[in-house]
């Protein structure tokens, strides 16, 4: 079946630092998602991405945040200054249609800022 | 913030019996439910959605119950097997009313335990 896949499964970097998340939606999806999980609390909704453009994002995606579609099979997220309370379980996730159609999601990058 | 709650952090059944797991929301209006599973270190799993014009969806061993008027879900696995063992998230999003499906409001999670 296919899957959604992200890289690196864990991520260390200091505070300050640049770090961009990499997901590799499944390939005839159309729909694009990053959520994120606080250790010990509930996955977060982050952003939605569709027809090389955001379609919604929510408080939390503030300007240190990006999302990039930089070719046919690659979807990032960019966190231009990391924070200490920016260290969480990333998710990627992707959708064949909008609507309904049940989102797929990756196994997640673990960032620790340190 | 609490628009959807999962009272119960765990859950422990004995395989071949029925697992119930709940989910409340305070939002009415969310027009869309599903339901997730995950595994350590894995991604969270679809498992069964259900629309808010219907109050009960059926796919094999999982039955998805909604309540409007209690703003309750749950979910019923029969029967249970010791592969269930996992969170399971509720989530809800307002499909009709100008989000889309992927904003996905979720609740904390039920950590199900499926004893042999």
């Amino acid at each position: 079946e296919p899957e959604v896949t992200q890289t690196p499964s864990h991520q260390v970097t200091q505070m300050g630092q640049e770090v961009i998340l990499r997901c590799v939606p499944i390939s005839n999806h159309l729909y694009f998602y990053w959520y994120r999980q606080i250790l010990g609390q509930k996955v977060e909704f982050l952003v939605s991405f569709y027809n090389n453009e955001i379609s919604e994002k929510s408080e939390i995606f503030d300007d240190q945040f990006s999302v990039e579609r930089p070719d046919g099979s690659n979807f990032t997220l960019k966190i231009r200054s990391t924070k200490l309370e920016d260290s969480a379980m990333y998710f990627c996730a992707s959708s064949a249609t909008g609507g309904s159609s049940p989102l797929h999601f990756g196994n997640g990058t673990r960032l620790t800022v340190t | 913030d609490q628009q959807v709650k999962q009272n119960s952090p765990s859950l422990s059944v004995q395989e071949g019996r029925i697992s119930i797991l709940n989910c409340d929301y305070t939002n009415s209006m969310f027009d869309y439910f599903l339901w997730y599973k995950k595994y350590p270190a894995e991604g969270p799993t679809f498992l069964i959605s259900i629309s808010s014009i219907k109050d009960k969806n059926e796919d094999g061993r999982f039955t998805v119950f909604l309540n409007k008027s209690a703003k309750h879900l749950s979910l019923h696995i029969v029967p249970s097997q010791p592969g269930d063992s996992a969170v399971y998230f509720c989530a809800a999003s307002f499909l009709n009313y100008g989000g889309s499906q992927g904003n996905l409001i979720f609740g904390k999670g039920t950590k199900l335990s499926v004893k042999p």
